[in-house]
């Protein structure tokens, strides 16, 4: 059972578009990670985020962690060939919490 | 290498056989961890390690699903007596400490049970 549902589940997007993907549970999270994986390889840490609320940027991907650690959301600007991905939400409930993943959102992006 | 070895990275295995999946985690980090990832779907928790000490093992699917990590760095997932549902790819992880931390992924095993 995955408490983590990521929306959507597939995106085919142009090269250029924005994108937003969505990561929401009833639980409440001290802290949660969003990893992007391709495929064969094992997935990789994009940013963890731990305040309620709490905007982060890297480059061309802005995440954002809900005011009531419920959920968060990745928007992606401008997306390129390079994004294509399966992108995992994961969320700990506590420090000593193991990490629950998310369903993933399999994106890809058109040339 | 610097990052998380596994190995093999493909196992093919009738039913009923063993298997063994090793683990090779990043030198320094006290925890690692097991994921079972079926295909399309995110990973799911298997077990956790600290050191030597199996801390968590509460994602594991029956007791045909055994972890060591006797020295506190290599660790073995073994699968007894396989069914066609452990097909699957297994991801190991390693953290300095505590799943807080960033988790470090190795490739993976893919599992094939005939």
């Amino acid at each position: 059972t995955q408490l983590l549902e990521q929306s959507p589940q597939f995106l085919s997007i142009q090269e250029g578009e924005n994108l937003t993907v969505y990561c929401n549970s009833s639980s409440v999270f001290s802290s949660l990670q969003w990893y992007r994986q391709e495929p064969g390889e094992g997935p990789v840490l994009l940013v963890t985020v731990v305040t309620g609320g709490e905007v982060k940027k890297l480059k061309r991907l802005t995440f954002q962690f809900g005011d009531a650690r419920k959920d968060s959301s990745l928007h992606i600007t401008a997306a390129q060939p390079g994004d294509t991905g399966l992108y995992l939400c994961a969320g700990a409930r506590s420090s000593g919490d193991k990490l629950t993943f998310g369903t993933g959102t399999r994106l890809a992006v058109r040339p | 290498g610097a990052g998380v070895s596994q190995s093999p990275r493909y196992k093919v295995a009738k039913r009923g056989q063993d298997v063994a999946l090793r683990c090779d985690p990043i030198s320094g980090h006290v925890s690692l961890f097991w994921y079972q990832q079926a295909l399309g779907q995110g990973p799911e928790f298997l077990t956790y390690f600290q050191n030597e000490a199996q801390l968590d093992k509460s994602g594991l699917p029956s007791d045909r699903f055994f972890a060591e990590r006797p020295e506190g760095s290599v660790s073995t997932l073994k699968i007894q007596r396989t069914q066609q549902e452990d097909s699957a790819v297994y991801l190991c992880a390693s953290s300095l400490s505590g799943s807080v931390q960033p988790q470090h992924f190795g490739d993976g095993t893919r599992l094939s049970i005939l």
